[in-house]
């Protein structure tokens, strides 16, 4: 599968503890989003990076929420002292260098708080 | 002001024939990029088709089209003789200004296609 990859699929943690949701990119994307979606909403966008680079964060909560794309391996959103408002599916997108090629999307990874 | 408008929640269309999912949107950009994307009820994002801001054809990709009119800041898609697996949600997005890459979606319409 040469597609977004994300894991977990499926995640659940306790009030208070970390969550960390990875994404390898498709072959040759050097570009990764990341999104989150309500139930019943659209997609809100989190933070765009590239390699070792945070483009654009301006949808990232102030505290809490970090992103990172390292020069080696997936790209991690981690969320710190979760909170049930944390409850969502998040997803991660990846693209090539031209801003009109669409993003392609991972299958998301669904986070329950309990 | 909401950036995409998708004023239909809930959509249904008879197998075979056509429907037309709108979406409105608001920008000052000149420009900018319009998206569609597919969502089964298994979650997963389906990328359909894109269109420009300096497209000067409406585009097309198989049985899907979009109606872009500028002026009206319209990019409604067009699914053509649908199909039982179009089923799903469809979300409008919009990509703005130079440089930028976050996109913006729409709430969505949830089609339903009858037998």
């Amino acid at each position: 599968n040469a597609g977004v990859m994300q894991n977990p699929r499926h995640l659940v943690r306790r009030r208070g503890q970390e969550a960390r949701l990875r994404c390898s990119p498709m072959k040759g994307h050097s570009h990764v989003y990341w999104y989150r979606q309500l139930p019943e909403e659209g997609l809100k966008f989190m933070v765009y990076l590239q390699k070792e680079n945070i483009i654009d964060e301006s949808g990232m909560p102030k505290e809490r929420f970090s992103a990172e794309f390292p020069k080696e391996g997936p790209s991690i959103l981690r969320i710190q002292q979760v909170v049930r408002g944390d409850s969502a599916a998040y997803f991660c997108a990846s693209s090539p260098g031209r801003e009109n090629q669409p993003q392609h999307f991972g299958d998301g990874t669904r986070l329950s708080i309990l | 002001a909401q950036k995409i408008t998708q004023t239909q929640p809930g959509m249904f269309v008879q197998e075979k024939e056509a429907v037309t999912l709108d979406c409105t949107y608001d920008t000052s950009d000149q420009s900018y990029g319009l998206f569609w994307y597919k969502q089964p009820s298994s979650g997963e994002m389906i990328f359909l088709i894109y269109q420009g801001s300096y497209d000067e054809q409406n585009a097309t990709e198989g049985r899907y089209s979009l109606n872009f009119q500028k002026a009206r800041k319209s990019a409604n898609l067009v699914i053509s003789a649908s199909q039982l697996g179009d089923s799903a949600m469809y979300f409008c997005a919009m990509r703005e200004g130079t440089g930028r890459r976050a996109l913006t979606f729409g709430s969505g319409t949830r089609l339903q296609v009858q037998p």
